[in-house]
């Protein structure tokens, strides 16, 4: 039978190249966001993290940008790997300590 | 530091018999959450604890669930009685300040 769940949006990139994956957040209230790596059968990994007085932060291989003003989350991969291959997430803190996920996204990255 | 520690990593139960899984935090961490992840749905905020305490249950979704954190090293998520419906990869996550740890998951199938 046909499958129903959340279509999730898929980024293909080839090995090598700079990856962006996007999200939209929701509350303007929101003061903290993280970005999550998800591989098959494990629990989400932590990527990197901002601040709402930020708009961007850099990790190995990773920036974070944040647009307060449209309320929109990327993410950069620079030299994208094989091994980055899995689903990302952005996550917003809401109202006190409540981190809330985004719908995902699930990066391909081809040989 | 062994991160946070979620038991069993699968379960499969038949519909009606009563379900708990288990939870270790990371040492020093204040803050304890219960997500649900499915196909359908993403990944869900379940509950929430700070030093022990619920402070957020608006994401459990019936009476059949209730989650309970005796000491600050342990929590229950328990299932009563389980549904096939509730299948999905249940986590729990851990954070001091930020930083929020997840567990590998526990796989939950109810037949």
């Amino acid at each position: 039978g046909e499958s129903v769940g959340l279509h999730l949006p898929t980024l293909s990139v080839q090995e090598g190249d700079n990856s962006i994956i996007n999200c939209a957040y929701s509350n303007s209230a929101s003061d903290y966001f993280i970005w999550y790596k998800q591989e098959s059968g494990k629990g989400p990994q932590f990527i990197i993290d901002i601040r709402s007085n930020m708009d961007k932060r850099q990790g190995q291989r990773v920036t974070v940008l944040l647009n307060k003003t449209v309320k929109h989350l990327s993410l950069q991969i620079a030299a994208t790997q094989p091994g980055d291959s899995a689903v990302y997430f952005c996550a917003e803190n809401k109202e006190g300590n409540k981190l809330v996920f985004g719908a995902g996204t699930i990066l391909r990255v081809k040989s | 530091d062994a991160g946070v520690i979620q038991s069993p990593r699968h379960e499969v139960t038949e519909m009606g018999q009563e379900v708990t899984l288990r939870c270790k935090p990371i040492s020093g961490h204040d803050y304890l959450f219960w997500y649900r992840q499915t196909m359908m749905r993403g990944l869900e905020l379940l509950i929430y604890f700070n030093n022990n305490v619920p402070i957020d249950d608006s994401g459990m979704p019936e009476d059949r669930f209730s989650a309970k954190m005796p000491n600050a090293s342990f929590s229950t998520l328990k299932i009563q009685p389980s549904e096939p419906r509730d299948s999905a990869v249940y986590f729990c996550a851990s954070s001091r300040r930020g930083g929020y740890t997840f567990g590998s998951g526990t796989r939950l199938t109810v037949v």
